[in-house]
């Protein structure tokens, strides 16, 4: 893979419940970003990480970014039946634009 | 705003034939990329125009898909002749500036080769 691993690649929980998606990379990068695809959608952005911050909050959505480890973690609190959908990291290197996707995680979050 | 349009939503062909995928990005954005998703892998990176220009291609995967975005505005891929490992579905992003870190992404063409 150009990514690495995402892992869970599924992972099922009860509403109300935290969801934690794990994201690994190869490369070095500029920034980080999470991204969620409803069923039958596109990408939704979600949140962007800089390679010098290490946490980052957006409503009930925490990231973090480890450098070191080459690796983030995409936390959703307290998880709604709406959160389902397949989430994907994504990296941005440092002098290009593309974004290099993970495999994903399939959350479902059941009432 | 309308956010980036793709057509068609979907498109099933025979090997050996051509399809073209057609993507609108947001009004004013110079940045367009396609992404693909083949098979349940990962999406990849194909290519990236600023404006009516290429400015990235190295994600092709071949001299089958060609690319075009002539003047600037909608961008068409054409796949020709389709093989059958070339189902999947097909993003197109956009972002104002190059700089911009945020790509808005279309709701994909999802391409499937019998």
């Amino acid at each position: 893979s150009q990514q690495g691993e995402e892992d869970p690649q599924a992972l099922s929980i009860q509403e109300g419940e935290n969801a934690t998606m794990n994201c690994s990379y190869k490369t070095s990068i500029n920034n980080l970003q999470w991204y969620r695809q409803n069923s039958g959608r596109g990408l939704v952005h979600l949140i962007l990480i800089r390679s010098n911050e290490r946490e980052k909050h957006s409503g009930r959505l925490r990231v973090t970014l480890d450098t070191s480890k080459k690796s983030s973690s995409l936390l959703i609190t307290a998880s709604r039946a709406a959160d389902t959908a397949s989430y994907f990291c994504a990296t941005k290197g440092n002098g290009y634009n593309k974004l290099i996707f993970g495999a994903g995680t399939r959350l479902a979050v059941h009432p | 705003e309308a956010g980036v349009t793709q057509f068609p939503s979907h498109s099933v062909i025979e090997k050996g034939q051509t399809v073209t995928l057609r993507c609108d990005p947001i009004s004013g954005h110079d940045n367009l990329y396609w992404y693909r998703r083949v098979m349940g892998k990962e999406i990849k990176f194909l290519l990236h125009f600023v404006k009516e220009s290429k400015q990235d291609e190295s994600g092709m995967p071949n001299n089958r898909f060609l690319a075009e975005r002539t003047g600037g505005t909608y961008s068409t891929l054409k796949v020709q002749p389709a093989e059958l490992e070339d189902s999947g579905v097909y993003f197109c992003a956009s972002s104002l500036t190059t700089s911009q870190e945020t790509q808005y992404f279309g709701p994909g063409t999802r391409l499937l080769v019998l």
